[in-house]
């Protein structure tokens, strides 16, 4: 069975500008969710899709942060503008029952 | 508000030592806990997955194991190899629809 996908794996980007990222769950999980790994740290959950409806999105930065799970399947995150401490890797993840299955993670620099 | 911690946040072994990486919870009100790997500059592999009514789960090497009441959960690993240096993660998942917290990890390195 094919894994959760993310592109693109590497972003640079300057501060002010706006950057989007890309997942794919494993096929028939209706759970997805986002995460912001901050160097030498967990996980931090930023949003979670049940189908394409929003679950939990109480840590998500609305200011700047933006997600979307459009006909319950892939989904993208923006960030719009970005900021310095926005540098992180940000992870995907999906589930059908209990277990989360990640992707590879997209690293962001933000200079 | 769930809080999950790691000790230690490093460890050194030599290769063939049997260790133990330790996950503490703050709220024992959890519906399960998983353990995962991550290797440098990738994603999470889940290792081990436990739900709150278990005790322990074993895969090959591995042996995670649960305490509830105490707020603990603790991963075996058995004959290490070089190739188990990584960082090891466990995530909580709370009862009441919550998501999973992370504990921060702890790096593990072992030395041929």
């Amino acid at each position: 069975e094919a894994g959760v996908a993310q592109s693109p794996r590497y972003k640079i980007i300057e501060k002010r500008q706006s950057v989007a990222f890309w997942c794919n769950p494993i096929s028939g999980h209706a759970t997805l969710y986002w995460y912001q790994q901050i160097l030498g740290q967990g996980p931090k959950l930023l949003i979670q899709f049940q189908n394409n409806g929003v679950v939990d999105d109480s840590q998500l930065p609305k200011d700047r942060f933006s997600a979307e799970r459009l006909k319950g399947v892939d989904s993208t995150l923006k960030i719009q503008p970005a900021k310095l401490e926005d540098s992180a890797v940000y992870l995907c993840a999906s589930s059908s029952s209990n277990e989360q299955f990640f992707g590879p993670g997209t690293r962001l620099t933000v200079l | 508000k769930q809080e999950v911690t790691q000790i230690p946040a490093a460890l050194s072994v030599p290769e063939g030592e049997n260790l133990v990486l330790n996950c503490s919870f703050t709220d024992s009100a959890i519906y399960n806990l998983q353990w995962f790997r991550q290797d440098p500059g990738k994603g999470l592999t889940s290792l081990l997955l436990i739900q709150s009514s278990q005790r322990e789960q074993t895969s090959g090497r591995l042996n995670a194991s649960l305490d509830k009441s105490s707020g603990r959960s603790t991963l075996y690993i058995a004959a290490s190899q070089p190739g188990d240096s990584a960082t090891y993660l466990c995530a909580v998942r709370g009862n009441y629809g919550q998501n999973f917290v992370f504990g921060p990890g702890t790096r593990l390195s072992v030395l041929p």
